[in-house]
């Protein structure tokens, strides 16, 4: 497999459960945040985005929470698949500042 | 759309030799990004452009060269490859709104390994 997951933080969890990813960010001036899904061999996959004006966000099975106080962002999987299994990574941008910082990742591993 | 495509896939260069590496995007995107990805390290950006001719340094430029002749394409090169420069490498493109950036598209990846 693609060795992009070596050392980085796991969390297995059961086909159906839902999962919930955490992601710390650095920076208090960043108001633009973007959950990615990384597949062994890929590039990074846009999942969902959000912006410092709002504290959630929902799309397809799918929940970006945002807590701009203790500077928190998680990403909620709803009924979690087989295929969900991959690399995911939280990104922040100051807007007016042309690049995004991105964390280290998380590993989700889904078991039938 | 094809998106963001990158060439080559992979790679195997010799030290000391050197490569391009070429990104393309049929977004209209003005702004363009490669990145390198090492185990346990994440996303690293080595070189970035905001606009057709320009180019800026990242978090890891050097070793690196870019150029951004179109608005459409993104080069890195390596003039002198080093093992330590044996990584996946991406390339990412994305809208420029006007007071901040919408996400990022990513490319496939090159994976180069140098000798």
């Amino acid at each position: 497999g693609e060795s992009v997951g070596l050392h980085l933080p796991t969390l297995s969890v059961q086909e159906g459960d839902n999962s919930i990813i955490n992601c710390a960010y650095s920076n208090s001036a960043s108001d633009y945040f973007i959950w990615y899904k990384q597949e062994s061999g890929k590039g990074p996959q846009f999942i969902i985005d959000i912006r410092s004006n709002m504290d959630k966000r929902q799309g397809q099975r799918v929940t970006v929470l945002l807590n701009k106080t203790v500077k928190h962002l998680s990403l909620q999987i709803a009924a979690t698949q087989p295929g969900d299994s991959a690399v995911y990574f939280c990104a922040e941008n100051n807007s007016g500042y042309s690049t995004l910082t991105f964390g280290k990742g998380t590993m989700l591993l889904v078991s039938p | 759309n094809a998106g963001v495509t990158q060439t080559p896939k992979f790679r195997v260069l010799k030290t000391g030799q050197s490569m391009t590496l070429l990104c393309a995007q049929d977004m209209n995107h003005e702004y363009m990004y490669w990145y390198r990805q090492d185990p346990g390290m994440g996303l690293r950006l080595i070189h970035y452009s905001v606009g057709e001719g320009t180019t800026a340094k990242g978090e890891v430029p050097d070793g690196y060269n870019v150029s951004r002749l179109k608005k459409q394409n993104f080069l890195l090169g390596l003039e002198s490859a080093a093992p330590s420069q044996t990584s996946v490498y991406f390339c990412a493109s994305s809208y420029w709104f006007g007071r901040s950036i919408d996400t990022q598209y990513f490319g496939p990846g090159t994976r180069l390994t140098v000798l």
